[in-house]
């Protein structure tokens, strides 16, 4: 019930195109769900998060879907740039604990 | 804001010996620190849970005595691997929670010889 499923594991996608990754989670008691984005070798880079009281959230090109009922949530890249080539990892939070249960990360490629 | 660093950024050690890093909240005050470990290509796989001024919360398989973790101040928590072996070796990061996010570090790359 700690699971968090990401997927895809590895995506390429082209210059303008929208890079789209999906998470799902299980635990109803999660109210935290942020994306991280992490390049070869640093640490993970907070993207942007949504609270589970809102469906969307947009900041600049990167969108949050959340869906509460399926338990799901989606980070949307549109207009991808190879510099967005990194790995993207979603986590989920009960926000009283700080603890992040993260997903398994994908590996976005962006073409030029 | 919300800035977290570590030191050092790389180290090599000869298996045996024993390797601290540091990890600080620059800018704010963490009661909560989080350790990690990550393996290439891999999630980021929490390792203990450090709070100021008590003992370490380790998760299930993390040997305590091998990664001692301290959380002397606010804005210092430190883990030190013990008698480090070369399956020891990978990419440490921490993170400081404020305001149930956290914030992570740039990661520290350890290679046991």
């Amino acid at each position: 019930q700690q699971q968090v499923k990401q997927s895809p594991q590895s995506l390429i996608v082209q210059k303008g195109g929208i890079s789209i990754i999906n998470c799902a989670y299980e635990n109803t008691a999660f109210d935290y769900f942020p994306w991280y984005q992490q390049f070869p070798g640093k640490g993970p880079a907070l993207l942007i998060a949504i609270r589970p009281d809102v469906s969307e959230k947009k900041e600049g090109r990167f969108t949050i879907s959340f869906n509460k009922s399926a338990k799901q949530f989606s980070l949307h890249i549109m207009d991808s740039q190879p510099g967005d080539s990194a790995t993207y990892f979603c986590a989920a939070s009960n926000s009283g604990t700080y603890k992040y249960i993260f997903g398994t990360g994908t590996r976005l490629k962006v073409l030029a | 804001g919300a800035v977290v660093s570590q030191h050092p950024s790389r180290v090599i050690c000869k298996s045996g010996t024993s390797v601290k890093i540091e990890c600080r909240s620059l800018d704010f005050q963490a009661t909560t620190m989080f350790w990690y470990r990550q393996f290439p290509k891999k999630s980021l796989m929490l390792m203990a849970t450090s709070n100021e001024g008590s003992k370490a919360t380790y998760e299930q398989g993390v040997e305590k005595d091998k990664f001692l973790i301290n959380h002397a101040s606010l804005t210092l928590s430190t883990l030190t691997v013990t008698s480090a072996h070369p399956e020891d070796s990978s990419f440490y990061i921490c993170s400081a929670g404020e305001r149930g996010e956290q914030f992570f570090g740039p990661g520290t790359r350890l290679t046991v010889l």
